[in-house]
């Protein structure tokens, strides 16, 4: 069966410092990736989407970066945190488009003092 | 603009008692509606699914309707447990190479004993 890995699950970093969560699946091939943001009482923002090694967009242009270096590993990066980076982050896998489900890693809780 | 918006905000009911929650969309083009249960401090979890020509679809207590001529769903919960104490997503999927997916801000229900 396949499963989603998120770490750490919290984090807390002094703005200015560089962030790296990392998103791993296992049990399927070629997924498609996503990274997304949860700020409080807001809907999900989905801020990088992979369909392939070294094949990533950007939603939104932010202080963030996104990196896929093996086929089941996705990183998201911030060379100096900012304040409005806090949030809840969350990864997503999906194989194919269209219907086909959205399963979403356990999170990583970021605050930034 | 690609809106998603859900309501009531947060809901109280008492164990045993059904509830309603309404999703109104402005998505265009409409793939498909889904609904997430998210635990606090976890990720969404997929509860249903629906295309345009599906009117209902439910997943054991869980009912969600869809009518795509109004651009309205609502998902029913019959005989709340307190396990069902959590936030309701409604989703929407735009279709597109990648599953664009639209968020609304959530539904936070509690259910009291």
């Amino acid at each position: 069966s396949q499963t989603i890995h998120q770490w750490p699950a919290t984090l807390v970093q002094p703005v200015g410092s560089p962030l790296s969560l990392e998103c791993t699946v296992e049990g399927t091939s070629n997924p498609n990736l996503y990274w997304y943001r949860q700020a409080a009482g807001r809907g999900l923002q989905l801020l990088f989407y992979s369909i392939g090694i070294d094949q990533i967009s950007s939603e939104v242009p932010q202080n963030l970066s996104a990196s896929r270096p093996q086929d089941r590993q996705f990183i998201l990066s911030s060379k100096k945190l900012l304040l409005s980076d806090s949030g809840f982050y969350l990864c997503a896998w999906s194989v194919g488009t269209g219907r086909y489900e959205q399963y979403f890693g356990p999170g990583t809780r970021l605050t930034v003092t | 603009k690609n809106q998603v918006e859900q309501s009531p905000q947060s809901l109280i009911i008492l164990e045993g008692k059904n509830c309603t929650l309404q999703c109104n969309y402005t998505v265009s083009p409409f793939s498909n509606l889904r609904w997430y249960k998210q635990d606090t401090g976890r990720g969404p979890v997929s509860l249903t699914i629906m295309t345009f020509s599906e009117n209902t679809k439910s997943n054991g207590r869980y009912t969600a309707t869809l009518d795509a001529d109004t651009k309205q769903s609502s998902l029913h919960i019959t005989a709340s447990q307190l396990s069902d104490s959590a936030s309701y997503i409604c989703v929407v999927s735009s279709g597109g190479g990648y599953n664009k997916l639209i968020f609304g801000a959530g539904t936070r229900l509690a259910v009291h004993p």
